[in-house]
């Protein structure tokens, strides 16, 4: 299957501070890459869509300005919390869809990074 | 709202017993994935399932697509410590936006005690 990494696996960081989070694809190229918030024994919460070239489509209730995402490449989205408080420690995980054939949407799969650990301390 | 019902949400089971996991929507999808998930890693993709009464097999584990694409199930036979993990599902519905979003299922805890 395809490989999508990201950096850092895990950061600490003070209250107030900003943390970037970086999602590769590693051998495919991807227009659209995810986001999603996961809590402790809880399934995964989307937050935003990520394509490339143009800005992203957040989910009803993630305040865009901040969780800065930017698309700058096919093999590359960035979220930056901005401002980080204790609240938004969680695990944050991306994921990178695939065109397996055809155009139709049953033939994307998606593929998901190992995860960032977020603490705010 | 666009909802898909996993159930259980928890199960803890003996070494070399049979399981059936759930997920269903009042809605169709395009195509459903299952997935596996251990804790601090992101989600594994098992398995993809597209066509209505789609069957799929991977070792023990028997993926089903409902006829009307509304539902699948996983079923997990003999099993195994090394099954322990969380178990999601997630589908494409069929009316949704051209993004292909995945909606995911709440997850179902699998605790296999040896």
């Amino acid at each position: 299957g395809a490989v999508v990494s990201q950096h850092p696996s895990r950061v600490i960081c003070k209250s107030g501070t900003s943390v970037k989070i970086e999602c590769r694809s590693l051998d495919f190229q991807a227009t659209t890459m995810f986001w999603y918030r996961q809590f402790p024994k809880k399934s995964l919460m989307l937050m935003a869509t990520s394509n490339e070239g143009s800005k992203a489509t957040y989910e009803q209730g993630v305040e865009k300005d901040k969780f800065l995402i930017n698309h700058a490449s096919l093999t590359l989205s960035t979220l930056t919390v901005t401002s980080a408080h204790p609240e938004d420690s969680s695990f944050y995980i991306c994921s990178a869809r695939v065109q397996t054939s055809g155009r139709a949407l049953s033939s994307y799969e998606q593929y998901f990074g190992p995860g960032t650990r977020l603490t705010v301390t | 709202t666009q909802l898909l019902e996993q159930s259980p949400q928890f199960l803890s089971i003996q070494e070399g017993e049979n399981l059936t996991v759930y997920c269903n929507s009042s809605s169709v999808f395009s195509s459903l994935q299952w997935y596996r998930q251990e804790p601090g890693e992101g989600p594994v993709l098992l398995v993809t399932v597209v066509t209505g009464g789609e069957v799929k097999k991977l070792k023990r584990l028997t993926f089903q697509f409902g006829d009307a694409r509304k539902d699948s199930s996983l079923h997990i036979t003999a099993a195994q410590p090394g099954d322990t993990g969380l178990y999601l599902c997630a589908g494409v519905y069929l009316g949704s936006s051209n993004t292909g979003k995945l909606i995911f299922g709440q997850g179902t805890t699998l605790q296999v005690k040896p």
